[in-house]
């Protein structure tokens, strides 16, 4: 079993629905982040958590929304989806001591498709 | 503004050809570089860290360099499965990377 695990790994919906993505992992991380990645644009930072109850704004939070239900769970939410949020999703995690390196550990992604 | 970008952004070589990958990047005060490598499919796996100029990371066919302004990512007689997307990036603020868009590489037999 993958150590960060995201659903659904793949999702089609049309302008306006509310969508959510799930992360949850096994690797007893404190610090878990969302990203988005666009071809051409590379990863780019939506919002990430340190622990349960800290939650921060990454470089592209306009339009989405995250709950930190646990430890081991980080959930984005797109309230009401618009067709340039089209794009694939990633989780990742990391420890505290392994951020310092620059080493997070990423889920298999999100594929998100609004119509 | 903190930037990183990275050149080319494909590359397709023969087995066993030599190259180098280029990641130029601005930010202020770095805290690293680091360097991932991603296959179709997949997240990004961690590879390198480099915090400081000249310093070199090696692991298996691959070194990573860095200089003020530029790390670099050479690719010694590449394999086919050396075939993937390298990513780079930087930290200026603890547990936030800034990437680049990556560099696509090919290697065929």
């Amino acid at each position: 079993d993958a150590d960060v695990t995201q659903t659904p790994r793949n999702r089609i919906t049309k302008t306006g629905k509310r969508i959510m993505l799930e992360c949850s992992q096994t690797k007893g991380h404190d610090r878990m982040y969302w990203y988005r990645q666009d071809p051409g644009l590379g990863l780019r930072l939506i919002y990430y958590s340190f622990d349960v109850k800290d939650i921060n704004k990454g470089e592209i939070s306009d339009g989405y929304s995250v709950s930190r239900q646990a430890q081991a769970k980080f959930s984005l939410s797109l309230e009401s989806a618009i067709p340039n949020q089209t794009a694939l999703y990633f989780c990742a995690t990391s420890r505290p001591g392994l951020a310092d390196t620059g080493e997070l550990f990423f889920g298999e992604g999100s594929r998100l498709t609004v119509l | 503004e903190d930037q990183v970008t990275q050149s080319p952004e494909a590359l397709r070589l023969q087995e066993g050809e030599s190259s180098s990958l280029n990641c130029s990047y601005t930010v202020s005060g770095l805290r690293g570089l680091f360097w991932y490598r991603q296959d179709p499919g997949k997240g990004p796996e961690f590879l390198f860290t480099l915090y400081s100029a000249g310093e070199e990371k090696e692991k298996e066919r691959l070194k990573a360099t860095l200089t003020k302004k530029e790390s670099f990512l050479h690719i010694t007689a590449p394999k086919p499965e050396d075939s993937a997307t390298y990513l780079c990036a930087v930290q200026a603020l603890v547990g936030k990377l800034i990437f680049g868009q990556g560099t696509e590489l090919s290697v065929k037999p």
